[in-house]
């Protein structure tokens, strides 16, 4: 099973808050799980990744938590700010049995923050 | 450094028309995607290839077709353009450098079938 779950599929906080995304995958093989950004009209770029060795991975305001048991990852914004207003996708790949190398992505969240 | 470039920007299609998008990375990449982005979606794989010449079908490949003569370009033909092909496409990058797969996308290319 290649999907990778997203939720939720779009997400309004305030200026200063917390945002929480989640994602959840299948396929055991996987063993990188990277986060994107995306603003409008620009495409994705990469904003953080994790392997499933560790637990959590921090880049400044920004988090991800990995349960390797659970099979869940999961961005967390600190701070937010009205810059960080995009959608975010989460991937999951890695799988050496991929022959083309893609990554899964979840289906997006489109984050709102609040001045 | 460019990186993942994509032409047109934008284009409007009459139903029953084609065209190419066109898509050029400066990487030396041998991994290349399409992807096609509907509104308020994700990301959904057309078609892909992992070196000059070798291509295959991804989640969506019905109606379109690609090729991939050399390490840089895979442009991406729409043949017969129908209504469900409005969306937005991006192109994709990406090598294989360890446990790092990270993949480089293009600005992305709006196209309307009216």
């Amino acid at each position: 099973q290649q999907q990778v779950k997203q939720s939720p599929q779009s997400l309004i906080v305030q200026k200063g808050g917390i945002s929480i995304i989640n994602c959840a995958y299948e396929n055991t093989a996987f063993d990188y799980f990277p986060w994107y950004q995306q603003f409008p009209g620009k495409g994705p770029a990469l904003l953080i990744a994790i392997r499933p060795d560790v637990s959590e991975k921090k880049e400044g305001r920004f988090t991800i938590s990995f349960n390797k048991s659970a099979k869940q990852f999961s961005l967390h914004i600190m701070d937010s700010q009205p810059g960080d207003s995009a959608t975010y996708f989460c991937a999951a790949g890695g799988d050496m049995r991929n022959a083309g190398n893609m990554l899964t992505f979840g289906g997006g969240t489109r984050l709102m923050v609040k001045p | 450094n460019a990186g993942v470039t994509q032409t047109p920007k934008f284009r409007i299609l009459k139903i029953g028309q084609s065209m190419t998008l066109q898509c050029a990375q400066d990487m030396n990449h041998n991994y290349m995607y399409w992807y096609r982005q509907d509104p308020g979606m994700g990301l959904k794989l057309i078609y892909y290839s992992v070196g000059a010449g070798i291509t295959d079908k991804g989640e969506v490949p019905n109606g379109y077709n690609v090729s991939r003569s050399t390490t840089e370009d895979f442009p991406l033909r729409l043949e017969l353009a129908a209504p469900s092909q409005t969306s937005v496409y991006f192109c994709a990058s990406s090598r294989r450098q360890g446990w790092n797969t990270e993949a480089f996308f293009g600005q992305g290319t709006r196209l309307t079938v009216v």
